[in-house]
C-alpha cells in the first residue's frame, strides 16, 4: 500500500534554530504538495512542485521559509530561523499529473519554544 | 479567491442518527470538490470526491453531490456509527494545465458520535 511519508514526524526546537522537514511522494507521483495546519488558521497551502519545478509558493513566508525539491523521491521544507508562530502541523501531500487527488502524508508537528 | 465555507461544529450526534455537514464554495473556474476526513493525530484520508456538477461521489456510507446551481457539495449519511468521530475537510481544487492546484479547505468540523 503505497503512502507518503514525512520525517520527523515531531519536532521540537528553540526559537531562532534551522529546521528541516522531508516528504517522500508515492512512487510515480509527480506533485508535492506542502501544507500547514493551525488551529486558527486552518489547512493552508504553502508550496507546490510538479515534476520537480516550483509552481506556486505564494504561500510562504518568503524571508525565513524554503521548499525543494532535490530528486523526485525527495521534497524538503526548510526554516531558518524558526520563530514560536511556525509552530503547526506540516503536511505533505503527493498526487499524480492528469489526475486531481492528493494524498496525504502523517504529517510533522513542529514546536518552535 | 477560491474560499470554502463549511458548518463549524463540534456536531455531536447519537448512533444510528442522520448526518448532514453542509460545504459551500466559491471558485473562479471549474473546481473539483471533496471531503477528506482527519482522525486525531493523523493526516487527512481522502473521504469522497466529484470532478463536475451532478457527480455524487459516495464512499464508506458516506455522500455528496456537485450541486453547481447551489455551489454547495454537502457531506451526507443515514446511520453514522462511533467510529465516524473525526473531523470533516470540505475541499476544492482547480485543474490547470498539467494537473490540479494545491487545495483549498473550509475550516474543518468536528463530529462526535455518542453511544
Amino acid at each position: 500500500d503505497a503512502r507518503v511519508t514525512q520525517t520527523p514526524r515531531h519536532k521540537v526546537t528553540e526559537m531562532g534554530q534551522e529546521v528541516t522537514m522531508r516528504c517522500q511522494p508515492i512512487l510515480g507521483h509527480n506533485t508535492v504538495f506542502w501544507y500547514r495546519q493551525t488551529m486558527m488558521q486552518g489547512l493552508e497551502l504553502l508550496a507546490y512542485f510538479r515534476n520537480r519545478a516550483p509552481l506556486d509558493d505564494s504561500g510562504m513566508p518568503k524571508d525565513r521559509f524554503s521548499a525543494e525539491m532535490p530528486d523526485a523521491t525527495l521534497a524538503t521544507l526548510k526554516i531558518q530561523p524558526s520563530e514560536p508562530r511556525d509552530s503547526a502541523v506540516y503536511f505533505c501531500a503527493s498526487g499524480r499529473g492528469g489526475e486531481n487527488t492528493q494524498y496525504f502524508g502523517p504529517g510533522t508537528r513542529l514546536t518552535v519554544l | 479567491g477560491d474560499s470554502v465555507t463549511q458548518m463549524e461544529g463540534p456536531v455531536t450526534l447519537s448512533e444510528e442518527a442522520f448526518l448532514t455537514i453542509n460545504c459551500t464554495y466559491t471558485a473562479t473556474g471549474y473546481p473539483s470538490l471533496f471531503w477528506y476526513v482527519q482522525y486525531p493525530g493523523e493526516g487527512l484520508q481522502l473521504l469522497l470526491k466529484a470532478t463536475k456538477a451532478d457527480d455524487k461521489g459516495s464512499n464508506k456510507g458516506f455522500e455528496a453531490t456537485y450541486r453547481k446551481e447551489t455551489t454547495s457539495f454537502h457531506l451526507e449519511k443515514g446511520s453514522v456509527q462511533v467510529s465516524d468521530s473525526a473531523v470533516y475537510f470540505c475541499a476544492l481544487s482547480i485543474y490547470s494545465g498539467g494537473g490540479a492546484d494545491g487545495l483549498t479547505f473550509g475550516k474543518g468540523t468536528h463530529l462526535i458520535i455518542q453511544p
